[in-house]
């Protein structure tokens, strides 16, 4: 699987936007980019996915450059809810395989 | 919808002890996935199965595990005899196959593991 770069550890003050980055200059034609996060004592969850076009949905917004290697998670108002660890991960559609390989993720904290 | 139910939640044995960890995948879920959580290795894809049948196990550490499903709704983890390294959140997850949109993986709460 193509590697994803993310920073261990942000800050964002509540009621601000976090842009969260990964780094992915490996990624191939076929490979999706998802992000899952992951609440405290809680398993992961699914936050949004992409593959080209910059995408929207009620809980994020993912931002993917131009040429792919790097994209960017939005949340547009931090809450307390959102402090969790994000995982940025890449899964090669064409291959038929639905495995998530899971780096070290991101952890978000969110001051009040 | 319930969701991923896992039992139990919390356990604690004795080094030598066999443990089976539980899993109920969501209704219609077609893979189903068991991970391992540690601090020091992150979250580790053990196994993951597609309509019953293991697809691959090349994550399970060694045979001292071992997985079933031995129908749709319900699998386990076994670990036989279980040791201290093993102590680990254990997480199943499930999914419904890609049928052109795409589909999550559903994570259930977790197994909390201790082995002393």
């Amino acid at each position: 699987d193509a590697k994803t770069t993310q920073p261990n550890s942000m800050e964002s003050n509540e009621e601000e936007p976090v842009h969260l980055p990964c780094n992915h200059s490996t990624i191939s034609g076929t490979d999706y980019i998802h992000w899952y996060r992951q609440l405290p004592s809680q398993g992961p969850e699914y936050v949004i996915h992409g593959l080209t076009s910059n995408v929207n949905n009620r809980m994020a917004s993912l931002a993917i450059a131009e040429d792919r290697k790097s994209s960017t998670l939005i949340l547009h108002r931090a809450t307390l809810r959102d402090a969790a660890v994000y995982y940025c991960i890449l899964r090669d559609s064409g291959a038929g395989s639905y495995q998530l390989t899971f780096g070290k993720g991101t952890k978000l904290s969110v001051i009040p | 919808d319930a969701g991923v139910i896992q039992s139990p939640r919390h356990e604690v044995t004795e080094m030598g002890q066999e443990v089976t960890l539980r899993c109920k995948p969501i209704s219609g879920h077609d893979y189903l996935f068991w991970y391992r959580q540690t601090m020091m290795r992150g979250l580790e894809l053990l196994i993951y199965f597609n309509n019953n049948v293991p697809i691959d196990d090349s994550g399970m550490p060694e045979d001292r595990f071992s997985a079933k499903m031995p129908n749709a709704s319900f699998s386990t983890l076994k670990i036989q005899p279980s040791e201290p390294r093993d102590s680990a959140v254990y997480f199943c997850a499930s999914r419904r196959r890609e049928t052109g949109s795409y589909n999550e993986q559903f994570f259930g709460p977790g197994t909390r593991l201790t082995v002393l």
